[in-house]
Parts: structure tokens; sequence; C-alpha cells
């Protein structure tokens, strides 16, 4: 079985600065992927990034970039010079490489951005 | 490129009442997704299907929730009858394939089920 876990339940930031986001899981399987989704109020969930288990390089996208610590099962997001369009739930997710591809997600992270 | 459309939005019932869901995925995606997404909790998988066929169910509460999805396109989600605790968002989401390698998903706008 999967599990992924957020240990903030909420996190703000003030405008321009940057944050981290905390993500850890747990899996038996060698190949997955991780992603990082992004919920705003009217709760479209939108995809922010995802990394490959077996790329040892941290995706980065524009002003998103994760800290992928594959031995410690740890996938942070980190948001450099944040917006007020970033204030949203942020969910951590992952899905095994084999089979269905089922979306496992954490509780999410609420991030409110401080203008 | 349409997104994936669900209605209704909203929806308020009493319990013990039916309600059924629609979600029309995005045009060519073979692999659609029901999720449940409980206030304060991340969406939890209710039930996948690949075209037409059911690819898992497992979490799905069949003695009171069912699913179908007809010629591989628009899907229908079913609670019947419903409890307090089914008060949540209900999300669809497809994907272009699954099971060769990852395709990303694509989630509606989501239904706001209210069950007093």
């Amino acid at each position: 079985a999967q599990t992924v876990t957020q240990s903030q339940p909420e996190m703000s930031v003030q405008e321009a600065e940057t944050v981290t986001l905390s993500c850890t899981y747990d899996t038996s399987e060698s190949d997955y992927y991780l992603f990082w989704y992004k919920q705003p109020p009217s709760r479209q969930m939108i995809l922010v990034i995802r990394q490959e288990a077996y790329k040892q390089q941290n995706a980065t996208e524009n002003r998103f970039s994760v800290n992928f610590q594959k031995a410690a099962k740890s996938f942070s997001l980190k948001i450099s010079d944040s917006q007020l369009g970033d204030a949203a739930m942020y969910f951590c997710a992952m899905a095994s490489g084999a089979g269905s591809y089922q979306l496992t997600f954490g509780k999410g992270t609420k991030l409110s951005v401080i203008p | 490129e349409a997104g994936v459309a669900q209605s209704p939005r909203y929806k308020i019932i009493e319990k013990r009442q039916s309600v059924a869901f629609w979600c029309n995925p995005i045009s060519g995606h073979a692999t659609l997704y029901w999720y449940q997404q409980i206030l304060g909790q991340g969406p939890k998988l209710l039930i996948q299907f690949q075209n037409n066929g059911v690819v898992d169910d497992s979490q799905l509460p069949k003695d009171r929730f069912s699913a179908e999805r007809l010629k591989g396109v628009d899907s229908t989600l079913k609670i019947q009858p419903a409890k307090l605790e089914d008060s949540a968002v209900y999300l669809c989401a497809s994907s272009l394939i699954a099971g060769v390698h990852w395709g990303e998903q694509f989630f509606g706008p989501g239904t706001r089920l209210t069950v007093l």
C-alpha cells in the first residue's frame, strides 16, 4: 500500500518570498511517480510539477521546483517569488509505475500569500 | 481543447435520497476516474474505468454507490441511498492512457454534495 503524508496543514508566505511545502511518502514499488497538484478555491485541480522516481535530477517548472530525496522518501515543493495567485491547497500525490497508475493523495497544505 | 465537464456543480439532498453526477471527459481520453474529496482531506479514488470497462472499484461502497461509463465516453456516478457521510466534493478526472506509462490526469471542477 502507498501512503503520502503532508505534515503542514497550513503555510503562509509573503509575496515575492520563497516557501517550501513538505511531503513524505512510503511505497514498496521501485518505479513510481510523484506529483504536486494545486487546487485553488474554484476547486479545479491542476498539475504543478511531476517527478519520475528513476530520475535523479530534480524537476523544475518556472518558479516551482522540487527537492526529491529518494532514500529519505521525501518530496518537497519550493515556490520562488510567490505570487497572490499561488494561494491554494497543494496536494502531494504519487502513482505506482506499474499497473493502473492510480493517484494516492496527501491531505494537503493550505498556502496563503500575504501581500 | 475543452476540459473535463461535470454537472451539477452543487447538489443538496436529504439523507436516504438518491443523487447522480455526470462527467464528460476530454475527447479521446480512454481512462476516467471518480474521486471523493471530503472536506479537509485529499481526493480518494472511488473507481477507475479504461474505456467502458472497470479497472478498479475496490474503494467504491457498492452497497450504495454505482458507476457506469456507457460507450467509453461519458460517465455517471450514483448514490442510492445517500448518507450524511457522503457529503463531499466528487471529482472526475480523465487521462489519455493508463497501464502503459503514466498519463497526466486532468480534473473537472467537481460536484459539491451536501447531505442533510
